[in-house]
Formats: structure tokens, C-alpha cells, sequence
């Protein structure tokens, strides 16, 4: 079994900062690494797929980088509405998600 | 483009059987692999398996003993069973699939979830 590792468990900062979100696998994924953001009472939603691929309608604030087993989501310069809980997930063998990182306002 | 609703019984008894069943719209049902991933209240996302529209499925090695997904093709609907639960299946249900790749490599498209409260 494939577990990934996010860090940090939470993160606090200001609108308009940059965020660095990271998920660590325990065994090589290659690039099958997708990122999601959840808020509060909402499913979540897509943003990277193939380790760096936006999806659709995603803002290019959002980049994701990485592979085999260290990726890293960044966020640049924050909005209000990214303020909120985001997972990695990987599609080898089965699908598995991380813990979650959460990014609070400070 | 595919939307999905889910449906079912907002609480089940323990030792009972869970079922839900989600709703496909704007798009068929041939083509994707459809999932279920439930989340637990302040928890995170667990996937608990998926099944294709030719009859096959793979679950989670965790809860493999107990799940059973499967198609409907006429209904265009997908159904989630997992019996003996206890109060540690509470929790959000999402049905999902990946509709750009139809694989599972990164789910776009998501139900709104429903909870499911194991009580007695």
C-alpha cells in the first residue's frame, strides 16, 4: 500500500501570500499525483492532475510540480476563497488520499 | 457535462446494511469508472471503491470484505452497499468519477455528498 504524507498539517497565512503545500509518497507514483481543495460543506474540487496539469477552470495561481515521490502544490498570492483544506491523491493500485494540509488565515 | 446526485437513507442501525445510490446526468454511463469516497465528520478522504459499467469493481483493501458496488445501466444510476456498520462508517458519502480521462487519476466530477449517521 501506497500511503503519501502531507506537510505541513497546517498552514497560517495572509491573503495574498504565496502558499507551499507537500506531498510525500511512501513508493513511487510517477507523476499519477492530483491535488484537490475542499471548503467547509463542499465536495471537493479538482485542481492538478498528472502531478502539474491545471484542470479546467482552474486559476493560474495554482501550480503543482514533482514526481516519483515528492510533489508540491503552490499557491500563489492567496485568495480569500483558497483559505481552506487540500489533499493530494494518488491512482497506483487504488486510489489514496493524504491526510490534508490545512491553509488558515493568519 | 456528467453530473451525479446522491440519494439514500440519512441513518442506519448498527449491524444494518448502508445503501446509496447515485444518479448520472449529462453524459453516459459506458464510459467512466464511477467511485464512491466517503469522509468522516472533521476527517478526510477515504475511497472506498469503483465500479465500470461491464459489471467489474475494485475496492479498498480496507472495507473490501464489506462493499459491493454496482451499475445500472437502464437507470444510469451506481450503488453503494456496505453492510455491518458500526459507528465508525459515519460519515460523508461522495459519489465521483474522473469524466476527462474516464480513469481514476483525478476525480473532476463529484456529487454534493450525503451523511450517513450510524445509530441506533
Amino acid at each position: 500500500e501506497i500511503v503519501l504524507t502531507q506537510s505541513p498539517a497546517s498552514l497560517a497565512l495572509s491573503p495574498g501570500e504565496r502558499a507551499t503545500l507537500s506531498c510525500r509518497a511512501s513508493q513511487s507514483v510517477s507523476t499519477y499525483l492530483a491535488w484537490y481543495r475542499q471548503k467547509p460543506g463542499q465536495a471537493p474540487r479538482l485542481l492538478i492532475y498528472g502531478a502539474s496539469n491545471r484542470a479546467s477552470g482552474i486559476p493560474a495561481r495554482f501550480s503543482g510540480s514533482g514526481s516519483g515521490t515528492d510533489f508540491t502544490l503552490t499557491i500563489n498570492s492567496l485568495e480569500p476563497e483558497d483559505f481552506a483544506v487540500y489533499y493530494c491523491q494518488h491512482n497506483t493500485n487504488w486510489p489514496s488520499f493524504g491526510q490534508g494540509t490545512k491553509v488558515e488565515i493568519k | 457535462q456528467v453530473q451525479l446526485q446522491e440519494s439514500g437513507p440519512g441513518q442506519v442501525k448498527p449491524s444494518e446494511t448502508l445503501s446509496l445510490t447515485c444518479t448520472v446526468s449529462g453524459g453516459p454511463i459506458d464510459s467512466y469508472y464511477w467511485s464512491w469516497v466517503r469522509q468522516p465528520p472533521g476527517g478526510g478522504l477515504e475511497w472506498i471503491g469503483y465500479a465500470y459499467h461491464s459489471g467489474s469493481a475494485k475496492y479498498n483493501p480496507s472495507l473490501k470484505s464489506r462493499v459491493n458496488i454496482s451499475v445500472d445501466r437502464s437507470k444510469k444510476q451506481f450503488s453503494l452497499s456496505l453492510n455491518s456498520v458500526t459507528a465508525a462508517d459515519t460519515a460523508v458519502y461522495y459519489c465521483a468519477t474522473d469524466a476527462r480521462t474516464g480513469t481514476t487519476d483525478g476525480f473532476d466530477v463529484w456529487g454534493q455528498g450525503t451523511l450517513v449517521t450510524v445509530s441506533s
